[in-house]
């Protein structure tokens, strides 16, 4: 079985830290993306790679970047994190096959920001 | 554009009843079409899929999909909900983009309760 894996599943930081959440998929996907999820605004994208060293901001990109240096490991990085970003991050992967697979999830990292 | 609509952001059924949540999706093209469950504080896990096949689509613990082209509908059932199967289902359908590459798109989710 394909597995993602994210390396906290819980998180606290303080106003203004710089957060790194960590992503590794070990299924030799292609793509990968990161999600944030908050109650009745269901997943939302906020940045997607399809290579190694490529990215496309997604929907909400402001205040993430991500890198890709590695094929299976994909990071978001909060460049200063507030606490309007407290919330569920997910990460996916998948083949470029997405039509016919869908992705594979990782168990998603809580990040409180106080 | 392709868009997906789940009808009803809560649900609420009693134990052994049955379970109907609620999917249509626009897309100018055939979609692909997914429902993924999420358990709380966990990610999402693919339950089945819709891959211009069967149009009856089982997946895992018991729930099963009918594509209707004509409605455009993707609903997902269960003839008898268990205490288990209470969590967060979403609806996506596949979306071409850029290097015939395809992002999933999402509905918002409908959350599952099952009273004893």
């Amino acid at each position: 079985d394909v597995k993602v894996t994210q390396s906290s599943r819980y998180l606290v930081k303080r106003t203004g830290e710089k957060v790194f959440l960590e992503c590794v998929q070990d299924m030799d996907h292609e793509n990968m993306f990161w999600y944030r999820q908050d109650p009745g605004l269901g997943l939302r994208l906020i940045y997607f790679s399809y290579d190694v060293k490529m990215k496309e901001k997604g929907d909400i990109p402001e205040g993430y970047s991500v890198s890709r240096e590695k094929k299976e490991r994909f990071s978001l990085i909060l460049e200063s994190a507030s606490t309007n970003q407290t919330s569920m991050y997910l990460c996916a992967s998948s083949t470029h096959r997405i039509g016919e697979e869908g992705y594979t999830f990782g168990s998603g990292t809580r990040l409180t920001v106080v | 554009a392709q868009s997906v609509t789940q009808l009803g952001s809560h649900v609420s059924v009693s134990e052994g009843a049955l379970v109907l949540l609620r999917c249509n999706y626009s897309s100018s093209v055939p979609p692909y079409l997914f429902w993924y469950v999420q358990y709380p504080n966990q990610g999402l896990q693919l339950l089945l899929k819709y891959t211009s096949a069967a149009t009856l689509v089982k997946g895992i613990n018991g729930f099963e999909a009918e594509f209707k082209k004509s409605e455009t509908s993707f609903h997902l059932t269960k003839p008898s909900a268990h205490m288990s199967d209470a969590a967060e289902y979403f609806c996506a359908v596949s979306r071409l983009g850029a290097g015939n590459n395809r992002k999933l798109i999402w509905g918002l989710g409908t959350s599952l309760a099952v009273n004893p």
